[in-house]
C-alpha cells in the first residue's frame, strides 16, 4: 500500500456544485497534514492546513479523520478558477519524510 | 523576499552527462526537500534535509546525490544522466519538518 494515496480523478463538476476529495495516509504517526493546490506546469501551493478539530477557509473545508487515517478537502460553490491538481502531503512524527499523494484533477465545467 | 529560487528554469542533457540542479531559499528553513513530478506520478521525494550538514534518501533517491553545507543552499546532482531522469524537480523548503512546505519553480529537465 503507498504511503499517501488519492483517487487522480478527473472529477468533471459544475460551476457551483460541491465537491470533495480524500487523502488516506498509513503512516499513523504522521502529526502534520495539508493540502495544496497545483496548475498545470506550476509549482505547488499551500491552500489549507488540516487540523484535528478542521479548519475551513471561505469555500474550503479541510478535515482530519485519525481513526479512519484520511484528511479530506470540500469545496463548496466551485468556480472556473478551482480547476486544478489538489494534493495532501503528510508527514512529521516519527519520520522526516514529507510525503505527496498523486493529486486529485478538478475540472469544474461551465 | 525571494522564497525559494531554482536554478536552471529548463535543460536539456545528454545520456551520461552530469549535472547540478541549484536550489537556495532565503527564509532561515531547516527541512528542504527535492521532488521529481512526471505525469501522473505526483511528486515523489527524492532527498530531504532537516538541517545544515543533515541529508537523507526519500522515495527515489537512485541516480542522485545531495548536500547540504548551509542552511539557505540544497543542491542536487545528477550523476551520470539517464533518459529515466527527465522530469520537472521541484525544490521545496519548510521552517520545520511539520510546517507546510514553499515550492520553488521547477526545473524541466530533459535527457535525450
Amino acid at each position: 500500500r503507498k504511503e499517501v494515496e488519492q483517487d487522480p480523478g478527473p472529477f468533471n463538476v459544475p460551476e457551483g456544485a460541491t465537491v470533495a476529495f480524500n487523502c488516506t495516509y498509513s503512516n499513523s504517526a504522521s502529526q502534520s497534514f495539508f493540502w495544496y493546490r497545483q496548475d498545470c506546469r506550476k509549482e505547488p501551493k499551500l491552500l489549507m492546513s488540516v487540523y484535528s478539530s478542521g479548519n475551513e477557509d471561505g469555500r474550503f473545508t479541510a478535515q482530519l479523520n485519525r481513526a479512519s487515517q484520511y484528511i479530506s478537502l470540500l469545496i463548496r460553490d466551485s468556480k472556473l478558477s478551482d480547476s486544478a491538481t489538489y494534493l495532501c502531503d503528510t508527514g512529521g512524527g516519527a519520520t522526516n519524510k514529507l510525503i505527496f499523494g498523486t493529486g486529485t484533477l478538478l475540472a469544474v465545467q461551465p | 523576499n525571494a522564497g525559494v529560487t531554482q536554478t536552471p528554469k529548463f535543460q536539456v542533457l545528454k545520456t551520461g552527462q552530469s549535472m547540478t540542479l541549484q536550489c537556495a531559499q532565503d527564509m532561515n528553513h531547516e527541512y528542504m526537500s527535492w521532488y521529481r513530478q512526471d505525469p501522473g506520478m505526483g511528486l515523489r521525494l527524492i532527498h530531504y534535509s532537516v538541517g545544515a550538514g543533515i541529508t537523507d534518501q526519500g522515495e527515489v533517491p537512485n541516480g542522485y546525490n545531495v548536500s547540504r553545507s548551509t542552511t539557505e543552499d540544497f543542491p542536487l546532482r545528477l550523476l551520470s544522466a539517464a533518459p529515466s531522469q527527465t522530469s520537472v524537480y521541484f525544490c521545496a523548503s519548510s521552517l520545520h519538518r511539520d510546517q507546510p512546505q514553499h515550492f520553488g519553480d521547477g526545473t524541466r529537465l530533459s535527457i535525450l
